[in-house]
């Protein structure tokens, strides 16, 4: 199937520092993409729309001014968590559709 | 809002049985299902799809079953391996909702050898 990859698939960073995220489709090109976030042993929560040569479109209560989303190309998007902090720690996921929704292997961060 | 310390449903299941998962589903308006196995660490997988046209589907040792008259959906994994340990997410999608999907709450599933 179709390949979504993110990177990096782990970062720390120091509380108050800003942190991109990175999502690729590999073989296919993707107008939109979608950004989720995951707490342990919970389900995904959509974050925001990505929209390539637009602005993203964010779910209630989703702060866009910290949650930065580019989509400057038809195979990239990459979200910037601004100014972190410790409760912005969690599991980031993006997907893309080709056929079906196909997911990235997720970004681990941790804010220290 | 986020639930902290909520607990996964979990089935277990011997290896080699067969396993049926479910998930009900909220919108009447969804037309489009996918299932979902993820792994400890790692992004979602997809499994199998049906659309609302349909009520069955059949993959490689998959079958999911759609039922709209009560917004129901399982996944039946045959012959269970022990690679077949994750947590198993449906996820519904709504022809005027784009491509977001929403996720139902998984379900932890464990072979026991």
């Amino acid at each position: 199937g179709a390949v979504v990859s993110q990177h990096p698939s782990r970062v720390i960073c120091k509380s108050g520092t800003s942190v991109k995220i990175e999502c690729r489709s590999l073989d296919f090109q993707a107008t939109t993409m979608f950004w989720y976030r995951q707490f342990p042993k919970q389900s995904l929560m959509l974050m925001a729309t990505s929209n390539e040569g637009s602005k993203a479109t964010y779910e209630q209560g989703v702060e866009k001014d910290k949650f930065l989303i580019n989509h400057a190309s038809l195979t990239l998007s990459t979200l910037t968590v601004t100014s972190a902090h410790p409760e912005d720690s969690s599991f980031y996921i993006c997907s893309a559709k080709e056929n079906t929704i196909y997911f990235g292997e997720g970004s681990w961060l941790t804010v220290v | 809002g986020e639930s902290v310390g909520l607990h996964l449903p979990t089935l277990s299941v011997q290896e080699g049985d067969n396993s049926i998962i479910n998930c009900a589903y909220s919108n009447s308006a969804s037309d489009y299902f996918i299932w979902y196995k993820q792994e400890s660490g790692k992004g979602p997988q997809f499994i199998i799809d049906i659309r609302s046209n349909m009520d069955k589907r059949q993959g490689q040792r998959v079958t999911v079953l759609l039922n709209k008259t009560v917004k129901h959906l399982s996944l039946q994994i045959a012959a269970t391996q022990p690679g077949d340990s994750a947590v198993y997410f449906c996820a519904e999608n709504s022809a005027g909702g784009g491509n977001k999907l929403t996720f139902g709450t998984g379900t932890q599933l464990k072979v026991e050898l």
